[in-house]
């Protein structure tokens, strides 16, 4: 099945230091929905992001969709070990399917 | 309010054998969506039921099957088990049919040998 490139894969950062992960597509999206996976959990739903150049925040969580409507970027201030875990992007392009980014799996040195 | 709930939780099957995974999702959801998660793949949506109907469905073969009872609880059937099947299936509930928030489920963890 389709496949949604996340940047990058894997992302090792000591506590307290910031983190980003980015999600891509070459289609212009409907909405873009942001998950995390602990290790071991299942998804849980973040965030959706329906506007073009939407900015929401919750937190130390920023998210971005581009103007154009075709990406994405989750960027964590000062992360703490808590934050652990591989984050997804989704992606909806008007077919009312999701489809999910590879992820970007987080890891924190303490 | 309880979340979602996945039975059971870890199945072990042999080839060419059939397996039919359980979701109950949050009370007032109508929409189940059922998920692959592999490593290799990554998570892959199978199908869409909404008001008891398949609304939506992924790029799998015939073998994955579904239906969606008047309570909105979900099963997932796959027949004729490959070694490939083998993954995390998971369970999504949404407040509405299409690609809204979903919450997920813990997931039946499906081992074909």
């Amino acid at each position: 099945g389709q496949q949604v490139m996340q940047i990058p894969q894997y992302q090792h950062v000591q506590e307290g230091e910031d983190f980003t992960t980015y999600c891509n597509s070459s289609t212009t999206l409907s909405n873009i929905q942001w998950y995390k996976q602990r290790p071991g959990g299942h998804p849980v739903f973040l965030i959706q992001l329906v506007k073009s150049g939407e900015v929401k925040k919750q937190k130390r969580l920023t998210f971005q969709f581009g103007e154009a409507k075709k990406n994405s970027s989750l960027h964590i201030t000062a992360t703490q070990t808590t934050d652990v875990g591989t984050y997804f992007c989704a992606l909806e392009a008007g077919n009312e399917k999701l489809t999910f980014g590879t992820g970007t799996r987080l890891t924190i040195i303490p | 309010k309880a979340g979602v709930t996945q039975t059971p939780r870890y199945l072990i099957k042999t080839r060419g054998q059939q397996v039919t995974l359980s979701c109950s999702p949050i009370s007032g959801h109508r929409s189940v969506s059922w998920y692959q998660q592999t490593p290799g793949q990554g998570l892959q949506f199978l199908f869409e039921y909404f008001s008891e109907t398949q609304r939506n469905k992924g790029n799998f073969p015939g073998r994955f099957s579904g239906r969606q009872f008047s309570n909105s609880r979900s099963e997932m059937n796959v027949s004729t088990l490959e070694l490939g099947d083998s993954a995390l299936y998971l369970c999504a509930s949404s407040r509405r049919q299409g690609a809204h928030e979903q919450y997920f489920g813990p997931g039946t963890r499906l081992t074909v040998t």
